[in-house]
């Protein structure tokens, strides 16, 4: 089975701008979670989707949104981005029906400049 | 909310030594516990989990223990090789969700 893709690997932006990154989860998974990885604050919970619907939210402003599609990819979105908010931005897929084996991409470094 | 904490940050071990990682969780309802090792440049991938309906499991070198009753649980690597350091990471979930909540993390080095 393939594995868990995120793309682009690799983005950079300016203040202000919004960015989209997307995810393709394990044929099969149906719930993709998306997580923020900084050197201060470690792996920090976004929200998880679950057949199309959000159904967990961590504790972030409301500028980092997401979405999920009926083939289970995902995309999450942030706009007016801040210097704060580089980071490796990770995505993690699982089968979603309990307390579920994750299993993670390789993440999207985004630097805000 | 759960809270996980993990000590030590960092480790260093000689070659052949086995390391422990330690973690505890304040979330009583939390069930299951996943271990993940993190190399340079990758995402987190797992290596090994619990859930709480167990004490103890193994995977040839690696061994993971829960006490459920003190809301701690160990990673145990014996037989360290080089290929061993990486960033490891405890984590704790519970309920229907896929909300998990990690530790800190542990910079292991094993040194040749």
């Amino acid at each position: 089975k393939a594995g868990v893709t995120q793309t682009p690997r690799y983005l950079i932006k300016t203040r202000g701008q919004q960015v989209t990154l997307s995810c393709s989860p394990i044929s099969g998974h149906r719930s993709v979670s998306w997580y923020q990885q900084t050197p201060g604050q470690g792996l920090q919970f976004l929200f998880e989707y679950f057949s199309e619907t959000q159904r967990n939210k961590g504790n972030f402003p409301g500028r980092f949104s997401g979405r999920q599609f009926s083939n289970s990819r995902s995309e999450m979105n942030v706009s007016t981005l801040e210097l704060g908010d580089s980071a490796l931005y990770l995505c993690a897929s699982s089968a979603g029906l309990g307390p579920d084996t994750q299993y993670f991409g390789p993440g999207t470094r985004l630097t805000v400049l | 909310g759960e809270n996980v904490e993990q000590h030590p940050s960092t480790l260093s071990v000689q070659e052949g030594d086995s390391a422990v990682i330690k973690c505890t969780y304040s979330d009583s309802a939390s069930n299951y516990f996943p271990w993940y090792k993190q190399e340079l440049g990758k995402g987190p991938q797992l290596i090994i989990d619990i859930r709480s309906n167990v004490g103890e499991k193994k995977d040839q070198r690696i061994a993971v223990t829960l006490n459920k009753t003190a809301k701690h649980f160990s990673l145990h690597i014996t037989e360290t090789q080089p290929e061993d350091s990486a960033v490891y990471f405890c984590a704790a979930l519970s309920g229907g969700y896929q909300k998990v909540t990690f530790g800190t993390g542990t910079k292991l080095q094993v040194i040749p």
